[in-house]
């Protein structure tokens, strides 16, 4: 079963919009972490936002805001007030306790966003 | 610098060929992670190390596979014997505190 599951392959919105990217995950630890990263064309990644598995509040940052809803096991990234810069691909990402301090990211497959003017 | 940075940034590597990849983390960050992102995919977790100690190699997906960091610094990842599945774009971060830094990657072809 995958760990990190992105059903939108490819968004097409309209610049100015708001956008919600899905992001659904499986873990049976209690903590872990969420993240969302932002990859351009350039093929670096860009973090975007974190979310705590004891976050009571949805994490924020500038435009990027994280829809936490831990019983549906759902991080989904709201993009506000969405512009040409955003077009990347973005990915969802989870860190879970692996023991022994290893603690890398299992990503998901991403979702290729693009805005038209 | 400032960031990850990584070389070289395109390596073209004829099948069979030995290829060795750089990674300079940010400076001070103790954890250091290695990726492999195939096409069209999201990157997978290779090998991870904190100063120079290797604590995680099991998504190395062979033997031909090996990563160091001798200084608790710089990391090489090196492939011997190149294979065309190896071709993807190699990915290094760096970690402090919750945030994973990316470098820009390494985009290997084997030919």
């Amino acid at each position: 079963a995958q760990k990190i599951t992105q059903t939108q392959p490819g968004m097409f919105v309209q610049e100015k919009e708001a956008v919600t990217l899905d992001c659904t995950y499986d873990t049976s630890d209690q903590s872990y972490g969420l993240f969302w990263y932002k990859q351009p064309s350039s093929g670096e990644m860009i973090f975007l936002i974190y979310q705590g598995s004891y976050d009571e509040q949805n994490a924020t940052e500038g435009r990027y805001s994280l829809n936490f809803q831990k019983a549906r096991k759902s991080a989904n990234l709201v993009i506000s007030a969405s512009q040409l810069g955003d077009s990347a691909m973005y990915f969802c990402a989870m860190r879970e306790g692996r023991g022994g301090g290893a603690d890398g990211l299992t990503f998901g497959k991403g979702t290729h966003l693009i805005i038209q003017p | 610098g400032a960031g990850v940075s990584q070389s070289p940034r395109y390596k073209v590597a004829k099948r069979g060929q030995d290829v060795a990849l750089r990674c300079d983390p940010i400076s001070g960050h103790v954890s250091l992670f290695w990726y492999q992102q195939a096409l069209g995919q999201g990157p997978e977790f290779l090998t991870y190390f904190q100063n120079e100690a290797q604590l995680d190699k099991s998504g190395l997906p062979s033997d031909r596979f090996f990563a160091e960091r001798p200084e608790g610094s710089v990391s090489t990842l090196k492939i011997q014997r190149t294979q065309q599945e190896d071709s993807a774009v190699y990915l290094c971060a760096s970690r402090k505190g919750s945030e994973a830094f990316f470098g820009q990657g390494t985009r290997l072809t084997v030919v």
